[in-house]
């Protein structure tokens, strides 16, 4: 399986501002994707990064909000833009190498917003 | 109706015991299915993926029900390190690389 590398592992962040949190995957891999957790809640998919297009958005998530990059198979950035308080959470980058279905996760960012 | 459902628990289990939880899915179009396991303020990791003739891993037994639709992880002769939430999970299409998550079984294994 890939290991994933993503920072920063946690911020404080005023509201208003944007935080970009960045993944690097030690292996080219098929897909990329970034996820938010709530405190004791699932996994919830924001997005998946396509390399060298646009990241393909799950419901209630929008590119404005959340613009993602991948430029190259092994990273990718996610940007979390003019936060909010409901913007803390944990997010979470996964990886999935090509014929594997094992999803390997970066450590979490852990992010709050006052 | 959730996609995955699973008990949040908590568990609570003596060290040494065997314990079993559930995670019932309602499309039966799923293809996929694995255990993750999360520690507290830590990231998922894969447990092991169930497969339809079931599979062991060490003291870890997965088995999948597909006219039931559900999958079971059966923890034998309980640590104290099996204390973490478990995470079912699910795929929809071989091609669909996207995972359906539940939300966890809190596990508690006491001394």
């Amino acid at each position: 399986s890939a290991v994933i590398s993503q920072k920063p592992s946690r911020d404080i962040c005023q509201r208003g501002t944007s935080l970009t949190i960045q993944c690097q995957v030690d292996s080219q891999v098929t897909m990329m994707f970034w996820y938010r957790q709530q405190p004791g809640q699932s996994l919830t998919l924001i997005a998946t990064a396509n390399q060298g297009s646009e990241a393909t958005y799950e419901s209630g998530f929008v590119i404005d909000k959340f613009p993602i990059s991948r430029p190259n198979l092994t990273f990718s950035t996610l940007t979390v833009s003019n936060m909010s308080p409901e913007d803390s959470s944990i997010y979470l980058c996964s990886a999935i190498l090509q014929g594997d279905y094992g999803y390997t996760f970066g450590s979490g960012t852990r992010l709050t917003v006052v | 109706r959730k996609e995955v459902e699973q008990d949040p628990g908590p568990f609570n289990v003596p060290e040494g015991a065997t314990v079993a939880f559930n995670c019932t899915y309602s499309n039966s179009a799923s293809q996929s299915f694995f255990w993750y396991r999360q520690d507290c303020r830590k990231e998922p990791k894969l447990l092991m993926s169930v497969y339809s003739s079931g599979n062991e891993d060490g003291r870890f037994t997965a088995q999948l029900n597909r006219a039931s639709q559900y999958i079971s992880l059966l923890i034998r002769d309980s640590k104290l390190s099996d204390s973490a939430t478990y995470l079912c999970v699910v795929t929809l299409r071989r091609s669909n690389y996207q995972l359906i998550w539940g939300a966890g079984t809190k596990l508690i294994i006491k001394p």
